[in-house]
């Protein structure tokens, strides 16, 4: 069956404008999480939805990152005004129930975001 | 969360058993060990989980010390595609408390021809 999905793969903005990223999750999975991959970085935790229950947005790094998920599945990924260091790999993931089945993560192959 | 100690870095010979080893010393009772690799210019992909007892899987065996401060994943042949970096992560798994996972610097696994 179809994976997550993520658009676009590739983003490049310039510094100050804002960008939308798109994740599509595995259908019928109730859990989708954000993530970002700096370069030579690790994986960092950005937020978390659960249902109809409020988000987990406990590692978003400022007010210029904000996130949405309509209708339980789609989501989207908002950074205001980006800066230089915004750039990263944008990786979404879901899961079918939140802390369910071993917290088996589906990842999406990820966004690139450049920020120049 | 506990977290967790990897070694940076480790090789294998193709075919051999890759053991990559992983200390989670302040686990707690409740927590699960998770393993999950990540190939190059790809999203991480999960592997195993255990809580107490050894874990074995078409991918891979999770062996965990009885004192559970510890354990170890198995590559049982290792191949060129199983180079990548392997994360050793531990967490609840407690229905509606949030399943976020917390990634450390991992172990890059190098299998050599």
């Amino acid at each position: 069956g179809a994976g997550v999905s993520q658009s676009p793969s590739n983003k490049v903005t310039e510094k100050g404008k804002d960008v939308e990223l798109r994740c599509d999750p595995i259908s019928g999975h109730t859990a989708l999480y954000w993530y970002r991959q700096s370069l030579g970085q690790g994986l960092e935790f950005l937020i978390y939805f659960q249902g109809n229950s409020a988000p987990d947005k406990s590692g978003l790094p400022s007010d210029r990152f904000s996130a949405e998920r309509t209708g339980g599945s789609v989501s989207t990924l908002t950074i205001q005004r980006t800066q230089q260091e915004d750039s990263a790999v944008y990786l979404c993931a879901s899961s079918w129930l939140a802390g369910g089945r071993g917290n088996e993560q589906f990842f999406g192959p990820g966004t690139r975001l450049t920020v120049l | 969360d506990a977290k967790t100690t990897q070694p940076p870095s480790m090789d294998c010979a193709e075919g051999r058993a890759a053991n990559l080893p992983c200390n989670h010393s302040t686990i707690s009772g409740n927590e699960y060990v998770y393993w999950y690799r990540q190939i190059h210019s790809q999203g991480p992909q999960y592997i195993i989980h255990g809580l107490k007892n050894n874990e074995t899987n078409e991918m891979a065996s999770l062996i965990i010390t009885e004192d559970r401060k510890s354990s170890t994943l198995i590559l049982p042949h290792a191949t060129l595609r199983d180079t990548a970096v392997y994360y050793c992560i531990v967490g609840r798994k407690i229905y509606n408390q949030g399943g976020k996972l917390i990634f450390g610097q991992g172990t890059e696994l190098s299998v050599k021809p």
